[in-house]
């Protein structure tokens, strides 16, 4: 994985977590950052896109933002079933390396 | 509402063959770019192939010369071709849309993935 991400966030729940996402020039510098969540056993589903939108049925708990070499993931009012990895993601620069994932964040209600 | 759906998973061995397919509905794969994204077990999701909306199509390095993405517009179906399989390919394999509408090319649809494991 080319983007660093903390391996573990925890909360209670109600209260806010943030997941970072670091990244170089050639992909979260000068690209649009997308967040993915991934259930336990589930496929990967979109959570955020072009840095701060959320597609439909995304709850507004879910917040994103992205500012130089770094996005930001905000989850607030934790609730259990939040509890899942969650992936930052972007297109490199370089065609053959193609779309970049963060190294994953596991989240965990206490 | 797009869905993917994939299939041709399964056991091979080292050296082997196998040919995934994803059946996308609801959309046009030949509009859209398509790729395929594996993740090993207990690990992060790493991108392998991406085939464009016009034809050109990229390879990770891990994959470059022995995976081939293509695609049958007629059945609206995506492929990957892997061959000389190793250990380290395995993996749940997913298809997913890139929306290059939006400025991300976030990855908006997914397949529910599909296992692939290579071992003797």
């Amino acid at each position: 994985s080319v983007l660093a991400q903390p391996p573990s966030v925890s909360a209670a729940p109600g209260q806010s977590v943030t997941i970072s996402c670091s990244g170089t020039a050639s992909n979260v510098g000068s690209r649009f950052v997308s967040w993915y969540q991934q259930l336990p056993g589930r496929a990967p589903k979109l959570l955020i896109y072009d840095n701060e939108k959320r597609p439909s049925g995304i709850p507004d708990r879910f917040s994103g933002s992205k500012s130089g070499m770094s996005a930001t993931l905000v989850i607030a009012g934790l609730q259990t079933g939040d509890e899942a990895d969650y992936y930052c993601g972007t297109w490199d620069s370089s065609l053959s390396t193609g779309y970049v994932f963060g190294t994953g964040t596991k989240v965990t209600v206490l | 509402e797009g869905e993917l759906v994939e299939s041709g998973g399964g056991v091979v061995q080292p050296g082997g063959s196998l040919r995934l397919s994803c059946a996308a509905s609801g959309f046009s794969i030949s509009d859209n770019y398509m790729t395929w994204v594996r993740q090993a077990p207990g690990k992060g999701l790493e991108w392998v192939s991406i085939i464009y909306s016009g034809g050109p199509t990229y390879y990770a390095d891990s994959v470059k010369g022995r995976f081939t993405i293509s695609r049958d517009t007629s059945s609206n179906t995506l492929y990957l071709q892997m061959q000389s399989l190793r250990a380290d390919d395995t993996a749940v394999y997913y298809c997913a849309r890139p929306n290059m509408k939006w400025g991300s090319g976030a990855l908006d649809y997914w397949g529910r993935g599909v296992l692939v494991t290579v071992s003797s």
